[in-house]
C-alpha cells in the first residue's frame, strides 16, 4: 500500500516569495492533516480535512496560508507571502476516519527555509 | 487547552540496554488517548504505541511499553533491549476522545549507542 506522498521534499525560498506544498494521502483515507513542525518543536496541527470540507483551521494563518482539498482527495498548503518565522517542515497525515479512533499516517514532510 | 510535557531534551542508551522516556500532560477531560510517536532522521512519523485513557491496563507491543499513570497525568515509554534502529526523535502526543487533533510534546531525541 502507497503511503502519504509529499512534495517538493525541500524548499528554499526569499521572504515575501510564495511556495505551494502538495499532499497525496492514502487512498481511501477521507481525513486529511496539514502539520507545521518548526526545528525542535513538537508538531503543531494547520488544518484538518474530512473529505473536501474544512473540520478545523483554528491555527491556520490565515492571512498568509491557504489550503485546499479538491474533490477531497489530493491537498495544497500555500503560503503568501512567506515570513522567516515560517521556516519549518509541513507534515501531511491521512486517516480512514476523522475520529479519535483513526490512526494517523504521515508522509515524509517538505522542509521549507525562509531566507 | 491541553499541553504536554517532555523534560528529556536528549537521552541515551547502550544497546541491549533499558531506557524510559518521560511525558506529562495536562487536561480537565477523563476521556482521552495518550500516543508515543518516533520520528527518524528521514522526519516520517510512526505510531509506536497508544494507550486509551479508561483502560487501568498498560499498552505494550513486542519491546515498547508504557506506564500510564492517570492521577499523576502522566505517560512514560519504556524500550528494553534497544537496538541501533530505535535512534530517533520520540514525541508523546495527546488526542482528545471528542475529536481528533494530536497535541505533541516537543519531543527527545534518543541516541543508542553501540
Amino acid at each position: 500500500e502507497a503511503g502519504v506522498a509529499q512534495s517538493p521534499r525541500y524548499k528554499i525560498i526569499e521572504k515575501r516569495q510564495s511556495v505551494a506544498f502538495w499532499c497525496n494521502p492514502i487512498s481511501g483515507h477521507a481525513t486529511l492533516y496539514w502539520y507545521q513542525q518548526i526545528l525542535g518543536q513538537g508538531p503543531k496541527l494547520l488544518i484538518q480535512f474530512q473529505n473536501n470540507g474544512v473540520v478545523d483551521d483554528s491555527q491556520l494563518p490565515k492571512d498568509r496560508f491557504s489550503a485546499e482539498r479538491l474533490k477531497g482527495v489530493d491537498s495544497t498548503l500555500k503560503i503568501q507571502p512567506a515570513k522567516l518565522e515560517d521556516s519549518a517542515v509541513y507534515l501531511c497525515a491521512s486517516s480512514l476516519e476523522g475520529g479519535p479512533n483513526g490512526e494517523l499516517f504521515f508522509g515524509e514532510g517538505s522542509r521549507l527555509t525562509v531566507l | 487547552a491541553q499541553t504536554v510535557t517532555q523534560s528529556q531534551p536528549e537521552m541515551s542508551v547502550q544497546e541491549a540496554e533499558t531506557v524510559t522516556l518521560s511525558c506529562t500532560y495536562d487536561t480537565s477531560e477523563s476521556d482521552y488517548y495518550l500516543f508515543w510517536y518516533k520520528q527518524p532522521p528521514s522526519r516520517q512519523m510512526i505510531l509506536v504505541i497508544r494507550q486509551e485513557a479508561y483502560k487501568q491496563q498498560n499498552a505494550t507491543e513486542n519491546r515498547f511499553s508504557v506506564n500510564f499513570q492517570k492521577a499523576a497525568k502522566s505517560f512514560s515509554l519504556k524500550i528494553s533491549d534497544s537496538q541501533l534502529g530505535d535512534a530517533a526523535m520520540y514525541f508523546c502526543a495527546y488526542r482528545s476522545y471528542l475529536g481528533s487533533r494530536l497535541t505533541f510534546g516537543e519531543g527527545t531525541q534518543l541516541t543508542v549507542n553501540p
